[in-house]
């Protein structure tokens, strides 16, 4: 199976501060990717996409990277708000499948 | 636009018995998802229709759970009998066509709890 695995599992950030969350994947072939984000108790929110023809986009507050070479997703929001404090999932594309990775939980320091 | 819609919300069996989970995509959205989740971990899978058709069902425990789409539209997703390891968020989600560079879009999940 495909494997989406995130560097960090929990960060704790000061509100204000920019955040910056890493995923590894696996696939190469992975031609689509996704943002998404999981409060207590509901299912996961999409954020951004972004495909992979193209190595950075920008949201309201959010900008996704991808770097094709070394397999790298990363998502940055801007100026962090106790709102932001949940778990992010990146989630890869692979032909008809999506694979989730495990999760960064995100806390905001007020 | 009107959200995916997921019921129960929360159930709470004992091992052994059954239970089924009812899921309505978004309209127009032709491939609905079963995911899996458990505490701390990310979405699994299930079962992914086209239609009324399954496209994908290889990680479905066949010998305890079961779904359908009959009508192309809602879906029931079932497991009989439970075990103690299906506690989990179940989790439908839909998209416009086939995953392939089509946004998956979440319902707020059914939380099972076995004992």
């Amino acid at each position: 199976g495909e494997s989406v695995g995130l560097h960090l599992p929990t960060l704790s950030v000061q509100e204000g501060d920019n955040s910056i969350i890493n995923c590894a994947y696996s696939n190469s072939a992975s031609d689509y990717f996704i943002w998404y984000k999981q409060e207590s108790g509901k299912g996961p929110q999409f954020i951004i996409d972004i495909r992979s023809n193209m190595d950075k986009r920008q949201g309201q507050r959010v900008t996704v990277l991808l770097n094709k070479t070394v397999k790298h997703l990363s998502l940055q929001i801007a100026a962090t708000q106790p709102g932001d404090s949940a778990v992010y999932f990146c989630a890869e594309n692979t032909g008809n499948q999506f694979y989730f990775g495990t999760g960064t939980s995100l806390t905001v320091i007020p | 636009e009107a959200g995916v819609a997921q019921s129960p919300r929360y159930k709470i069996i004992e091992k052994r018995q059954s239970v089924a989970f009812w899921c309505n995509p978004i309209s127009g959205h032709a491939t609905l998802y079963w995911y899996q989740q458990i505490l701390g971990q990310g979405p699994k899978l299930l079962i992914q229709f086209q239609n009324n058709g399954v496209v994908d069902d290889s990680q479905l425990p066949k010998d305890r759970f079961s779904a359908e789409r009959l009508k192309g539209v809602d879906s029931t997703l079932k497991i009989q009998p439970a075990k103690l390891e299906d506690s989990a968020v179940y989790l439908c989600a839909s998209s416009f066509q086939g995953s392939s560079g089509n946004t998956i879009y979440f319902g707020e999940g059914s939380w099972l709890t076995v004992v």
